[in-house]
């Protein structure tokens, strides 16, 4: 089992749709969580990062933290078609081997039509 | 300020032969992590560089080497090249180790291996 689990889609939605993304994980080590979006052919670009449990907003994007079941979502409002890439979740501990590196999910690739 | 480069972008090589990518990390930045993407695999852990040091090691064999210069340029060079490491490889920089340390991505090399 991978330390990060995360539904590789593909998501298909209309144009002004929510959308709801999600990953869940194993390692209690992890206390900061990320969602990056990555367009083809391009890196991955930080679009949202937390650190506790609870929701933290940012324009269309939410990104929300459930530490005690160990799950992470990612709501976009109003989706637009510039929305359209492929959203990867990533995680990191405080100490020890996860100190460094990401954990990252599979990714889930969206796709917003007009 | 400029953001993480990577050269070179594109690269086609043969099995056995070996390979060296290049990452330029944003000013100021002293951690250097690299990553293979694979759509099998996702994102995965190569190893992270700090001061020059290897801090951090995924899980790959022994071809799989970098090393980081006291710019913090950092190099990572693939031995005996096999057809499974045709991948996108991504470098990704931060302040420093942290995990309130955003890593931020460049747009990779993409690696072909004939």
């Amino acid at each position: 089992q991978k330390e990060v689990e995360q539904d590789p889609g593909p998501l298909s939605v209309p144009e002004g749709a929510i959308v709801s993304l999600n990953c869940t994980y194993s390692n209690s080590a992890f206390q900061y969580f990320m969602w990056y979006r990555q367009y083809s052919r391009k890196g991955p670009e930080l679009l949202m990062y937390t650190y506790s449990s609870g929701n933290k907003e940012d324009g269309r994007f939410t990104a929300q933290v459930d530490k005690s079941s160990k799950y992470i979502s990612l709501f976009i409002r109003d989706s637009q078609p510039s929305d359209s890439a492929t959203y990867l979740c990533a995680m990191r501990g405080g100490g020890g081997s996860t100190l460094g590196r990401l954990y990252f999910g599979r990714g889930t690739q969206l796709t917003v039509w007009p | 300020k400029a953001g993480v480069t990577q050269t070179p972008r594109y690269l086609i090589k043969t099995r056995g032969q070996q390979v060296t990518l290049s990452c330029s990390p944003i000013s100021g930045h002293r951690s250097v992590s690299w990553y293979q993407q694979t759509p099998g695999q996702g994102l995965q852990f190569l190893f992270e560089y700090f001061s020059e040091t290897q801090r951090n090691k995924g899980n790959f064999p022994g071809r799989f080497s970098g090393r980081q210069f006291s710019n913090s340029r950092s190099e990572m060079n693939v031995s005996t090249l096999e057809l499974g490491d045709s991948a996108l490889y991504l470098c990704a920089s931060s302040l420093g180790r942290s995990g309130t340390d955003t890593q931020y991505f460049g747009p990779g090399t993409r690696l072909t291996v004939l």
